[in-house]
């Protein structure tokens, strides 16, 4: 199997407050995760890219200390959207790449983020 | 520069056969995704093609064309809970998958 969870899987917070937000790999190894964020009837946007026990990797235009990506085990990446804003508000997914070269990515169930 | 297109919308019966296309230019190429998402939910994952010809998996099968930066879904005995959005999403060099917006198929009893 190849099961990808995310939690919590909806969030509702104040401006101004950080979130954090946990994917895991339940069944099998994942030495890349990926987070993608997905505004209503659009494409799944790439955040950035998270190798096990390295930096991640930030796409342009994605401020890397607003969202903080840690990814510390072969099965668990987080991350935490820092000082919420309105315009943060959005399905973020995360997916997951298994470890010895297969290309496929996984996706969680995504995290419904409302910052009020 | 990289882009994927598809139909926006395409409109389906019940226990029809329905063929979603896709053509893309991308910088280098590893292969090529199909995922279907249901509305408010995240991708799942159907088909991967890396060799030209077709991958049949019971009633969803994919082709690609490597050369004509070609690929379908062909979507068999349409069933309603087949009604999502099928996005198809190539590989480039970096082994970075490609989005686009997919296109939202709707079946019709």
């Amino acid at each position: 199997g190849a099961v990808v969870s995310q939690h919590p899987s909806r969030v509702i917070c104040k401006s101004g407050t950080s979130v954090k937000i946990e994917c895991r790999s339940l069944d099998f190894q994942a030495t890349t995760m990926f987070w993608y964020r997905q505004f209503p009837k659009q494409s799944l946007m790439l955040m950035a890219t998270s190798n096990e026990g390295s930096k991640a990797t930030y796409e342009q235009g994605v401020e890397k200390d607003k969202f903080l990506i840690n990814h510390a085990s072969l099965t668990l990446s987080t991350l935490t959207v820092t000082s919420a804003h309105p315009e943060d508000s959005s399905f973020y997914i995360c997916s997951a790449r298994k470890a010895g070269g297969q290309e496929t990515q996984y996706f969680g169930p995504g995290t419904r983020l409302l910052v009020l | 520069g990289q882009n994927i297109d598809q139909p926006t919308e395409m409109t389906a019966t019940e226990g029809a056969i329905v063929q979603i296309n896709c053509t893309y230019q991308t910088s280098g190429f590893n292969g090529l995704f199909w995922y279907q998402q249901h509305a408010g939910e995240a991708p799942t994952f159907l088909s991967y093609n890396v060799l030209d010809g077709l991958e049949e998996k019971g009633r969803f099968s994919s082709f690609l064309s490597r050369s004509k930066g070609y690929s379908y879904l062909l979507l068999k005995e349409l069933q309603m809970k087949d009604s999502a959005s099928y996005l198809c999403a190539p590989m480039d060099s970096n082994y970075q998958l490609i989005w686009g917006a997919g296109t939202k198929l709707i079946i019709k009893p």
